[in-house]
């Protein structure tokens, strides 16, 4: 079993829509979270980064963890063509610096 | 433009043959990561460093890979006899230690191997 699981899709949602992306992990040593947004034959790019549990907002993104449950979520809202990419969640302890990441969900926003 | 920058950004080799890869951090930085990432997977933990130390390696990481960073400036990756296997993205990344030490991406040397 991976550390980290997300379902890959492809998700394909109207201009518009709210988008759900999530990810499960299994390790509660986790404590720092981040999203990171991949367009096509591009390196990462993080949009959104959050400690522990809770709730963080950003515009038109909004981040939430559940350590309990061991789940976090991406919800993008009014969801833009732009937007279309591939969502990889990722995640750290507190010892060392190296990232686990899920395996990344591709999202399609039609216009 | 002041990112991480990695080159070059396609490698076609042939298998057996030896390559190396360079990654150009944010100059501030004093850590720089080495992830492997496959087609419809996301990126794997390789190799970091801190300053010229290199701190921790993956299983990942056969003999066939080495990584350095001399001076503790830019990095270089070399993988030697290269294997149809080992095709796929390189990404470098780079950040300051402490805090919330957020990991920049560089956008990847893609290698494919024959």
């Amino acid at each position: 079993q991976k550390e980290v699981e997300q379902d890959p899709g492809p998700l394909s949602v109207p201009e518009g829509a709210i988008v759900s992306l999530n990810c499960t992990y299994s390790n509660s040593a986790f404590q720092y979270f981040m999203w990171y947004r991949q367009y096509s034959r591009k390196g990462p790019e993080l949009l959104m980064y959050t400690y522990s549990s809770g709730n963080k907002e950003d515009g038109r993104f909004t981040a939430q963890v559940d350590k309990s449950s061991k789940y976090i979520s991406l919800f993008i809202r009014d969801s833009q063509p732009s937007d279309s990419a591939t969502y990889l969640c990722a995640m750290k302890g507190n010892q060392g610096g190296k990232l686990i990441f899920g395996q990344g969900t591709e999202l399609s926003v039609k216009p | 433009d002041t990112g991480v920058s990695q080159n070059p950004r396609h490698k076609i080799t042939k298998r057996g043959q030896n390559v190396t890869f360079r990654c150009d951090p944010i100059s501030e930085h004093n850590r720089l990561y080495w992830y492997r990432q496959t087609l419809g997977q996301g990126p794997e933990f390789l190799t970091y460093f801190q300053n010229e130390a290199q701190l921790e390696k993956s299983r990942l990481l056969s003999d066939r890979f080495s990584a350095e960073r001399p001076k503790g400036s830019f990095s270089t990756l070399e993988i030697q006899r290269t294997e149809q296997g080992d095709s796929a993205m390189y990404l470098c990344a780079s950040s300051l230690q402490g805090g919330w030490e957020t990991q920049y991406f560089g956008p990847g040397t893609r290698l494919l191997v024959l």
